[in-house]
Protein backbone atom coordinates (compact mmCIF):
# COMPACT_ATOMS: atom_id res chain seq x y z
CA UNK A 1 0.00 0.00 0.00
CA UNK A 2 1.50 2.95 -0.95
CA UNK A 3 2.06 5.25 2.17
CA UNK A 4 2.86 8.86 0.63
CA UNK A 5 0.94 10.25 -2.74
CA UNK A 6 2.29 13.33 -4.82
CA UNK A 7 -0.43 14.46 -7.00
CA UNK A 8 1.31 17.24 -8.71
CA UNK A 9 3.70 15.64 -11.40
CA UNK A 10 4.70 19.06 -12.47
CA UNK A 11 4.23 22.79 -10.97
CA UNK A 12 5.02 26.19 -12.24
CA UNK A 13 5.20 28.99 -10.21
CA UNK A 14 6.06 33.07 -10.74
CA UNK A 15 8.85 34.36 -9.30
CA UNK A 16 7.96 35.93 -5.78
CA UNK A 17 4.33 34.07 -5.52
CA UNK A 18 4.12 31.58 -2.93
CA UNK A 19 3.29 27.75 -3.65
CA UNK A 20 1.48 24.74 -2.31
CA UNK A 21 2.68 21.30 -2.87
CA UNK A 22 0.34 18.83 -2.05
CA UNK A 23 0.92 16.16 0.24
CA UNK A 24 -1.06 13.14 1.83
CA UNK A 25 -0.15 10.18 3.48
CA UNK A 26 -1.28 6.95 5.18
CA UNK A 27 -0.71 5.34 8.54
CA UNK A 28 -2.20 3.91 11.38
CA UNK A 29 0.88 4.30 13.78
CA UNK A 30 0.09 7.21 16.71
CA UNK A 31 3.91 8.52 15.97
CA UNK A 32 5.01 9.70 12.97
CA UNK A 33 7.33 12.05 10.83
CA UNK A 34 6.52 13.34 7.93
CA UNK A 35 9.54 15.62 5.66
CA UNK A 36 9.91 17.15 2.89
CA UNK A 37 13.41 16.92 0.85
CA UNK A 38 14.47 19.23 -2.22
CA UNK A 39 16.36 17.65 -5.05
CA UNK A 40 17.85 20.47 -7.39
CA UNK A 41 19.13 19.67 -11.14
CA UNK A 42 22.63 18.59 -9.54
CA UNK A 43 21.09 15.81 -7.45
CA UNK A 44 21.28 16.04 -3.87
CA UNK A 45 19.05 15.45 -1.76
CA UNK A 46 18.12 18.40 0.59
CA UNK A 47 16.48 18.13 3.89
CA UNK A 48 13.92 21.59 4.18
CA UNK A 49 11.94 20.35 7.18
CA UNK A 50 10.20 17.87 9.42
CA UNK A 51 6.81 17.98 11.79
CA UNK A 52 6.42 15.70 13.82
CA UNK A 53 2.53 13.60 14.77
CA UNK A 54 2.26 15.14 17.90
CA UNK A 55 3.40 18.96 17.34
CA UNK A 56 0.49 20.86 17.82
CA UNK A 57 1.97 23.67 15.53
CA UNK A 58 2.70 23.75 11.50
CA UNK A 59 6.24 24.17 11.44
CA UNK A 60 8.21 26.62 9.61
CA UNK A 61 11.59 27.09 8.17
CA UNK A 62 12.64 30.50 6.56
CA UNK A 63 10.44 30.51 3.45
CA UNK A 64 9.04 27.07 3.89
CA UNK A 65 6.21 25.80 5.95
CA UNK A 66 4.24 22.59 6.54
CA UNK A 67 0.36 22.92 6.37
CA UNK A 68 0.29 19.34 8.59
CA UNK A 69 -3.51 18.36 8.52
CA UNK A 70 -3.53 15.51 10.68
CA UNK A 71 -7.46 14.66 10.25
CA UNK A 72 -6.66 15.00 6.17
CA UNK A 73 -3.65 12.96 6.93
CA UNK A 74 -2.03 15.93 4.95
CA UNK A 75 1.08 17.38 4.98
CA UNK A 76 1.77 20.19 2.69
CA UNK A 77 4.93 22.19 1.56
CA UNK A 78 4.26 25.88 1.32
CA UNK A 79 7.50 27.90 -0.14
CA UNK A 80 6.64 32.10 0.03
CA UNK A 81 8.05 34.27 -2.10
CA UNK A 82 9.68 31.74 -5.05
CA UNK A 83 13.22 31.90 -5.97
CA UNK A 84 14.62 30.69 -9.35
CA UNK A 85 17.02 28.66 -7.12
CA UNK A 86 13.74 26.63 -5.90
CA UNK A 87 13.35 24.87 -9.28
CA UNK A 88 13.78 21.41 -8.33
CA UNK A 89 11.89 17.73 -7.59
CA UNK A 90 10.66 18.01 -3.90
CA UNK A 91 9.48 15.04 -2.30
CA UNK A 92 7.52 14.04 0.59
CA UNK A 93 8.62 11.52 2.89
CA UNK A 94 7.72 10.02 6.34
CA UNK A 95 9.19 7.99 8.94
CA UNK A 96 6.93 5.54 11.20
CA UNK A 97 9.56 3.40 13.21
CA UNK A 98 12.12 1.99 11.28
CA UNK A 99 10.09 2.77 8.21
CA UNK A 100 10.73 5.90 5.81
CA UNK A 101 8.71 5.87 2.94
CA UNK A 102 8.85 8.42 0.17
CA UNK A 103 6.36 10.12 -2.06
CA UNK A 104 7.23 10.09 -6.20
CA UNK A 105 7.67 13.73 -6.33
CA UNK A 106 6.54 17.21 -7.72
CA UNK A 107 8.76 18.86 -9.78
CA UNK A 108 8.91 22.78 -9.10
CA UNK A 109 9.40 25.14 -11.73
CA UNK A 110 9.85 29.06 -11.24
CA UNK A 111 9.25 31.33 -14.01
CA UNK A 112 11.34 34.52 -13.75
CA UNK B 1 30.58 17.62 10.12
CA UNK B 2 31.44 16.87 6.98
CA UNK B 3 27.97 14.99 6.61
CA UNK B 4 27.64 11.73 4.52
CA UNK B 5 30.12 11.23 2.55
CA UNK B 6 29.91 8.55 -0.72
CA UNK B 7 32.60 7.49 -3.20
CA UNK B 8 32.67 7.28 -5.81
CA UNK B 9 30.58 9.86 -7.43
CA UNK B 10 30.47 8.59 -11.04
CA UNK B 11 31.61 5.02 -11.86
CA UNK B 12 31.12 3.21 -15.32
CA UNK B 13 31.66 0.10 -15.37
CA UNK B 14 31.25 -3.01 -17.93
CA UNK B 15 28.29 -5.19 -17.47
CA UNK B 16 29.71 -8.52 -15.85
CA UNK B 17 32.00 -6.12 -14.02
CA UNK B 18 31.56 -6.29 -9.76
CA UNK B 19 31.22 -2.98 -9.06
CA UNK B 20 31.47 -1.77 -5.19
CA UNK B 21 29.66 1.33 -3.65
CA UNK B 22 31.08 2.95 -0.50
CA UNK B 23 29.40 5.37 2.17
CA UNK B 24 30.94 6.84 5.22
CA UNK B 25 27.95 8.00 7.70
CA UNK B 26 27.97 10.98 10.01
CA UNK B 27 30.00 10.36 13.23
CA UNK B 28 26.96 9.25 15.67
CA UNK B 29 24.80 8.27 13.72
CA UNK B 30 23.67 4.71 14.13
CA UNK B 31 21.10 4.08 11.43
CA UNK B 32 22.06 3.68 7.70
CA UNK B 33 20.34 3.49 4.60
CA UNK B 34 21.10 2.65 1.19
CA UNK B 35 18.77 3.74 -1.11
CA UNK B 36 18.40 3.65 -5.29
CA UNK B 37 17.09 6.15 -7.23
CA UNK B 38 15.78 5.78 -11.22
CA UNK B 39 13.31 7.72 -13.45
CA UNK B 40 11.18 4.73 -14.02
CA UNK B 41 10.88 3.89 -9.94
CA UNK B 42 11.97 6.31 -8.17
CA UNK B 43 13.68 6.36 -4.93
CA UNK B 44 14.21 2.53 -3.80
CA UNK B 45 14.98 1.66 -0.54
CA UNK B 46 17.60 -1.62 -0.40
CA UNK B 47 18.45 -1.98 2.48
CA UNK B 48 18.92 -0.73 6.03
CA UNK B 49 21.48 -0.70 9.13
CA UNK B 50 20.96 0.12 12.65
CA UNK B 51 23.97 -0.14 14.83
CA UNK B 52 25.89 -2.06 12.43
CA UNK B 53 22.94 -4.91 11.73
CA UNK B 54 21.00 -5.07 8.72
CA UNK B 55 17.39 -4.56 10.01
CA UNK B 56 15.59 -4.64 6.30
CA UNK B 57 17.14 -5.95 3.05
CA UNK B 58 13.56 -6.99 1.49
CA UNK B 59 14.20 -3.99 -1.09
CA UNK B 60 17.71 -5.77 -2.38
CA UNK B 61 16.74 -6.32 -5.90
CA UNK B 62 18.39 -9.93 -5.73
CA UNK B 63 21.05 -11.81 -4.65
CA UNK B 64 23.73 -10.14 -7.03
CA UNK B 65 23.31 -6.96 -4.96
CA UNK B 66 24.97 -7.27 -0.99
CA UNK B 67 25.50 -5.01 1.59
CA UNK B 68 27.59 -4.94 4.58
CA UNK B 69 28.38 -2.08 7.37
CA UNK B 70 31.31 -3.64 9.12
CA UNK B 71 31.39 -0.68 11.77
CA UNK B 72 30.30 2.28 12.47
CA UNK B 73 31.79 4.69 10.37
CA UNK B 74 31.70 2.87 6.94
CA UNK B 75 29.22 0.96 4.84
CA UNK B 76 29.62 -0.75 1.01
CA UNK B 77 27.12 -1.95 -1.39
CA UNK B 78 27.83 -4.49 -3.62
CA UNK B 79 26.92 -5.69 -7.55
CA UNK B 80 28.14 -9.21 -8.90
CA UNK B 81 28.09 -9.02 -11.50
CA UNK B 82 26.61 -5.50 -12.89
CA UNK B 83 24.29 -5.37 -15.19
CA UNK B 84 22.86 -2.62 -17.62
CA UNK B 85 19.57 -2.39 -15.73
CA UNK B 86 21.28 -1.43 -12.28
CA UNK B 87 21.85 1.67 -13.93
CA UNK B 88 21.10 4.54 -11.42
CA UNK B 89 21.75 7.29 -8.64
CA UNK B 90 22.60 4.84 -5.40
CA UNK B 91 22.27 7.09 -2.16
CA UNK B 92 23.77 6.65 1.30
CA UNK B 93 21.60 8.22 3.98
CA UNK B 94 22.40 7.97 7.82
CA UNK B 95 20.30 9.13 11.00
CA UNK B 96 20.23 9.38 14.34
CA UNK B 97 17.69 6.84 15.40
CA UNK B 98 14.16 7.93 15.67
CA UNK B 99 15.23 11.54 15.34
CA UNK B 100 14.36 13.69 12.39
CA UNK B 101 15.37 12.70 8.94
CA UNK B 102 17.97 10.96 7.05
CA UNK B 103 21.21 13.14 5.83
CA UNK B 104 21.86 11.94 2.55
CA UNK B 105 25.03 11.63 0.26
CA UNK B 106 26.11 13.19 -2.65
CA UNK B 107 24.93 10.14 -4.55
CA UNK B 108 26.99 7.66 -6.62
CA UNK B 109 25.69 7.81 -10.50
CA UNK B 110 26.40 3.91 -11.59
CA UNK B 111 26.20 3.59 -15.61
CA UNK B 112 26.87 0.17 -16.69
CA UNK B 113 27.38 -0.19 -20.12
Amino acid sequence: AQKITQTQPGMFVQEKEAVTLDCTYDTSDPSYGLFWYKQPSSGEMIFLIYQGSYDQQNATEGRYSLNFQKARKSANLVISASQLGDSAMYFCAMRGGNQFYFGTGTSLTVIP
Amino acid sequence: DAGVIQSPRHEVTEMGQEVTLRCKPISGHNSLFWYRQTMMRGLELLIYFNNNVPIDDSGMPEDRFSAKMPNASFSTLKIQPSEPRDSAVYFCASSPSYSYGYTFGSGTRLTVV
